[in-house]
C-alpha cells in the first residue's frame, strides 16, 4: 500500500525556516518524480513544488523560489522541504504528492499524504 | 503562468442529479488535465487525469471531457459520498496550477 507521511509542521515567526519531511513507503520512492502542495485555511490548492526522480529537474512556484529548497533522500525513501524567510502568507497546509506520467506525457498526481500544518505568526 | 478558471464556484444539487464543473485554461493546455476531489479535512483524490481517463477505483459515474483550452467534468448521478469540493490542474507547464475549487453542496 502506497503511503506518504508528512511531518515537521509547527508554528514558527515571520523569518524563521522550517524543514518539512515526507516519508514514503509502498513503493520504489526512486523512481518517481515527487512535489508539494499546499493549501491555506479555507482556500484552494497551490502547487509548490517538484522534484524529478534523479533530483536533477526541480522547480518552484514564484512566490517561494530562493526561500525553499525541495530535496529528497532515496535511501531514506524519503522528500523534504526546506522553508526558510517564512512569511504569514505561507500559513498552509502542506501536502506531498507522487507524480505519474500518462502514456501521453501528461502528468497527474496520483497520491497525497494527509499534510502537516505551518502556521506562521508572531 | 497559465491560469485556471473553473466554473460554477459553487453548486447545489441533489442525490440522481447529473452535474457538470467546467475548467478554463488561459491558454492551450493540450490535453494535460486532471480532476481532484476534496472532502472537508481530506486530502484531494485524483478521479481523472489527461482529460478523461479514469484514475484506477474511481466510479464511472464520473467522466472528463475536453482538450486545448475547455475541459468538463460530470457527474452522471450524485450519490452522498460526492459532495465535495472539486478542483482542476493543468501540468503542461510549471507552476502546475490549479482551479479555484467548484464546492457541490446538497441541495
Amino acid at each position: 500500500e502506497v503511503q506518504l507521511v508528512e511531518s515537521g509542521g509547527g508554528l514558527v515567526k515571520p523569518g524563521g525556516s522550517l524543514r518539512l519531511s515526507c516519508a514514503a513507503s509502498g513503493f520504489t520512492f526512486s523512481a518517481y518524480s515527487m512535489n508539494w502542495v499546499r493549501q491555506a485555511p479555507g482556500k484552494g490548492l497551490e502547487w509548490v513544488s517538484s522534484i524529478s526522480n534523479a533530483g536533477n529537474y526541480i522547480h518552484y512556484v514564484d512566490s517561494v523560489r530562493g526561500r525553499f529548497t525541495i530535496s529528497r533522500d532515496d535511501a531514506k525513501d524519503s522528500l523534504y522541504l526546506q522553508m526558510n524567510s517564512l512569511r504569514a502568507e505561507d500559513t498552509a497546509l502542506y501536502y506531498c504528492a507522487r507524480s505519474r506520467t500518462a502514456y501521453s506525457g501528461s502528468i497527474y498526481f496520483d497520491y497525497w499524504g494527509q499534510g502537516t500544518l505551518v502556521t506562521v505568526s508572531s | 503562468d497559465i491560469q485556471m478558471t473553473q466554473s460554477p464556484s459553487s453548486l447545489s444539487a441533489s442525490v440522481g442529479d447529473r452535474v457538470t464543473v467546467t475548467c478554463r485554461a488561459s491558454q492551450s493546455i493540450t490535453s494535460y488535465l486532471n480532476w481532484y476531489q476534496q472532502i472537508p479535512g481530506k486530502a484531494p483524490r485524483l478521479l481523472l487525469y489527461a482529460a478523461s481517463t479514469l484514475q484506477s477505483g474511481v466510479p464511472s459515474r464520473f467522466s472528463g471531457s475536453g482538450s486545448g483550452t475547455d475541459f468538463s467534468l460530470t457527474i452522471s448521478s450524485l450519490q452522498p459520498e460526492d459532495f465535495a469540493t472539486y478542483y482542476c490542474q493543468q501540468t503542461y507547464s510549471t507552476p502546475h496550477t490549479f482551479g479555484q475549487g467548484t464546492r457541490l453542496e446538497i441541495k
